[in-house]
């Protein structure tokens, strides 16, 4: 079975300053990674993706991550937080072969950004 | 390209009450997904429907179950509602379960049973 774990429900940054938020899974297969943003009473928006080649993935507003096979992780980083960053962020890992794209999803981290 | 959408948008049900959610995929999507996020839990993988077949289920009771249309859209039913029912129910939906595809969320059905 797949998992998702991302380490710190909270993470509290300053505008300006690096955001970096970690994500590790396991799978049994090689898994297609994705983060996505919820924002207060909203639905889910894909931030990033990896599926297959280049291992560094860039998203929209600014966001990327790095898909490290030897740990297991999918970090999602953006040099310089904005006020808008403030959402909730997820983690997720698929298997296209054992579940049709069904999503596994990590507990979240609650981004807050201090002006 | 209209996005998915969900309706009702909010509902307050009592214990033991039936509920309806509904989704309408994005157009020439045919696999439509069900998610729960409720406090304290997370996101939860509910139901899939592709070309109006139910595909897979999670860990969940039977008193949740839908449908697929011809048409693609879907259809939540959770029977005997508990207090623990309580969440955001999110619906996605996906070009073709075949291969990798995104899916795409709604913007959800919070419920809250008294």
């Amino acid at each position: 079975a797949q998992s998702v774990t991302q380490l710190g429900s909270h993470v509290s940054v300053s505008e300006g300053a690096l955001v970096l938020l970690r994500c590790n899974y396991s799978s049994s297969v090689p898994p297609y990674l994705f983060w996505y943003v919820q924002y207060p009473n909203q639905g889910l928006q894909l931030l990033l993706k990896y599926t297959t080649g280049a291992t560094l993935v860039k998203g929209i507003n600014g966001f990327e991550a790095e898909f490290k096979k030897s740990e297991t992780s999918f970090h999602l980083t953006k040099p310089s937080a904005h006020m808008s960053d403030a959402a909730e962020y997820f983690c997720a890992v698929s298997d296209l072969k054992a579940a049709g794209n069904k999503l596994t999803f990590g507990g979240g981290t609650r981004v807050l950004v201090k002006p | 390209e209209a996005g998915v959408t969900q309706s009702p948008t909010h509902l307050i049900k009592t214990r033991g009450q039936q509920v309806t959610l509904r989704c309408s995929p994005i157009s020439g999507h045919t696999s439509v997904y069900w998610y729960q996020q409720a406090l304290g839990l997370g996101l939860q993988f509910l139901l899939w429907y592709d070309e109006g077949e139910e595909r897979n289920r999670g860990n969940f009771p039977p008193r949740f179950s839908g449908r697929q249309f011809p048409n693609y859209s879907s259809e939540l039913n959770v029977n005997a509602l508990e207090l623990e029912d309580s969440a955001l129910y999110l619906c996605a939906s996906m070009r073709s379960a075949s291969s990798y595809n995104e899916q795409f969320f709604g913007p959800g059905t919070r419920l809250t049973v008294l």
